[in-house]
């Protein structure tokens, strides 16, 4: 059974900041890895998907890497800006194209 | 181009009422898939569906609640008698196959008091 584990629960920075939230997932037969952002009372925006074939993704201040063998995935944001705050989500595909969620990472940019 | 439709977005119940949740998929969308989201919890896998199918029905629970996606018209998460401990928020998303990306909708906010 697939677990997802994002850990800490809650991060704050200062603007400008760069920083990477960690995603650990305990099998390694996943189809992909999405990064998703939700914020308050609000749905999901997929912000990344990497493909099990692949090691990253990238877009714009974002860049996500997979690394299946040792079941971790990252989302690296460069110069963080406080309009990223959010609670950051990640989620492994398995059969039946099933997501497995992590809780999220709450992210506090301070301006 | 409409991203996931959900309603309501917010829906207060007695216990012992139904609810019904209503999700319209991205046009031309065939694959519907529903998650919960408890207080203080992750999101969990409830139900996947294809048209007029249901693929994988491993994370609803096993009485009261019942999904459906027919051929015409919206997908429907339906809960019976609900109780207290059903509060939560219902995701519903859609992709084209079930290998691409899941697009979600806003939600449905479910309180029963």
């Amino acid at each position: 059974k697939q677990e997802v584990t994002q850990i800490p629960a809650a991060l704050s920075v200062p603007e400008g900041e760069n920083l990477v939230l960690n995603c650990s997932f305990t099998d390694s037969a996943i189809y992909n890895l999405q990064w998703f952002r939700q914020d308050p009372g609000k749905g999901l925006t997929s912000l990344l998907l990497i493909q099990s074939s692949q090691r990253e993704q990238t877009s714009g201040r974002l860049n996500a890497s997979l690394d299946k063998s040792s079941g971790r995935s990252t989302l690296y944001i460069a110069a963080s800006q406080p309009g990223d705050s959010a609670t950051y989500l990640c989620a492994g595909t398995g059969a039946n194209s099933k997501l497995t969620f992590g809780k999220g990472i709450t992210l506090s940019v301070r301006p | 181009n409409a991203g996931v439709m959900q309603n309501p977005r917010h829906l207060v119940r007695r216990r012992g009422q139904e609810a019904r949740l209503r999700c319209s998929p991205v046009k031309g969308h065939s694959h519907v898939y529903w998650y919960r989201q408890l207080p203080e919890e992750g999101l969990k896998f409830m139900v996947y569906l294809q048209k007029e199918n249901i693929i994988d029905e491993s994370g609803m629970p096993k009485e009261r609640f019942s999904a459906e996606f027919p051929k015409e018209g919206p997908s429907i998460l339906r809960i019976q008698q609900v109780v207290r401990g059903d509060s939560a928020a219902y995701f519903c998303a859609s992709s084209p196959s079930g290998a691409e990306t899941q697009y979600f909708g806003p939600g449905t906010r479910l309180l029963v008091l």
